[in-house]
Order: structure tokens, then C-alpha cells, then sequence
């Protein structure tokens, strides 16, 4: 069964850094691109960042280019996600999402998600 | 605003058809898959469509996708109060390099 667990989530002040982790399981991880994709309270999906499988292309969305650096360890089965420099309008819920091959394919899998709280 | 374009709210009674459309450009719907996914309330988005009509296993037939141009539609059959949800539709987005989705519909079963 695939797996996605993400952690790392929490409350932190404006200006702030994060770092989330999500450990796969389930399937050959180095296979396949990964993203994060957060959802604030009561509004949308949004894309923030993607890898590809080997982690040498990354993609991210306008609003949190060079401040969040994505990166994944297929040693370690582990995506995860840098946060420099937090912002109130970073407060979402963070899902880890598998891809079904390659960055331009859908998620097939989401993780349960991690709580990012931006607030002094 | 969202890159694609979804209305925000559609309804419909038990047992009936209803459709969401999803509006988008040449970068993004006009030259790549559209996929749609599914929200309950409560819980994370689940895949319901891919590449444009495709569906995983254990979607239902109920559900089903179709693409014209720039813009792609989500079908639902049969209606039931468990399909009330949000619905979302997603794609690459060539220019921006990046996945976008809309907006979000929420379906309300009466």
C-alpha cells in the first residue's frame, strides 16, 4: 500500500523557517516526481513546489520562489520541503503528493498533510 | 485567482447529471492532460480523472472527463448525497513551468 506521512508542520513567527519531511512507503520512490501541494483554511488546492524523480529539476510556484527550496534523499525514501522566511499567507495545510510518472503527470497519492501556522 | 477557471458552487438533485467545467489557455489545458480530483469534506483530494477521461481503478462510471480546446468538463451521473464535494481540476501549465488547478467547485446534492 502507498504511504505518504508528512511532519514537520507547526506554528511558527513571521520570518521564520520550517523544514517538512515526508516519508514514503509502498513504492519505488526514486521512480517517480513528487510535490508539495498546500490548501489554506477553507480555500483551494495550490501547488507550491515539485521534483523530479532523481531530484535533479525543480519547480516551484511564483509566490514562494527563493524561499522554499524542495529536495528529496531516494536513499531515504524522503522528500522534503525548506520554508525561509514565512509568511502569514503561508498558513495552509501541506500535502505530500506522488505523481503518477513524470512532474507534468497527476497525484495519484496524497498524504494526510502537515499544519503550517504563520502568526506571532 | 487560479490560473484555471472552475465555478464556485453547482447543484443538483439526487439520481440527475451535472457537469463542471474548467476554463484555462493554450500553455496549460490547450496542450497537456487535464486530471480532476475529488474532496470530501474532511478528508484529502482523491484522483478522479486523468488524462482528460481516464479513470483509476475503483472510480466509478458514474464519473467520467472530456476535453474541447481550452477548456475540460467534469460529468457526474446518477447523483448522491456521498458526491457532495469539492472538485477541483489540474493540469501543467507549459509557460509557467508549474501545476496549476482551479478554483474549486463545490457540488451540493439536494
Amino acid at each position: 500500500e502507498v504511504q505518504l506521512l508528512e511532519s514537520g508542520g507547526g506554528l511558527v513567527q513571521p520570518g521564520g523557517s520550517l523544514r517538512l519531511s515526508c516519508a514514503a512507503s509502498g513504492f519505488t520512490f526514486s521512480t517517480y516526481a513528487m510535490s508539495w501541494v498546500r490548501q489554506a483554511p477553507g480555500k483551494g488546492l495550490e501547488w507550491v513546489s515539485g521534483i523530479s524523480a532523481s531530484g535533479v529539476s525543480t519547480y516551484y510556484a511564483d509566490s514562494v520562489k527563493g524561499r522554499f527550496t524542495i529536495s528529496r534523499d531516494n536513499s531515504k525514501d524522503t522528500l522534503y520541503l525548506q520554508m525561509n522566511s514565512l509568511r502569514a499567507e503561508d498558513t495552509a495545510a501541506y500535502y505530500c503528493a506522488k505523481q503518477m510518472a513524470a512532474i507534468t503527470y497527476p497525484f495519484d497519492c496524497w498524504g494526510q498533510g502537515t499544519p503550517v501556522t504563520v502568526s506571532s | 485567482q487560479s490560473v484555471l477557471t472552475q465555478p464556485p458552487s453547482v447543484s443538483a438533485a439526487p439520481g440527475q447529471k451535472v457537469t463542471i467545467s474548467c476554463s484555462g489557455s493554450s500553455s496549460n489545458i490547450g496542450n497537456n492532460y487535464v486530471s480532476w480530483y475529488q474532496q470530501l469534506p474532511g478528508t484529502v483530494p482523491k484522483l478522479l480523472i486523468y488524462e482528460n477521461n481516464e479513470r483509476p481503478s475503483g472510480i466509478p462510471d458514474r464519473f467520467s472527463g472530456s476535453k474541447s480546446g481550452t477548456s475540460a468538463t467534469l460529468g457526474i451521473t446518477g447523483l448522491q448525497t456521498g458526491d457532495e464535494a469539492d472538485y477541483y481540476c489540474g493540469t501543467w501549465d507549459s509557460s509557467l513551468s508549474a501545476v496549476v488547478f482551479g478554483g474549486g467547485t463545490k457540488l451540493t446534492v439536494l
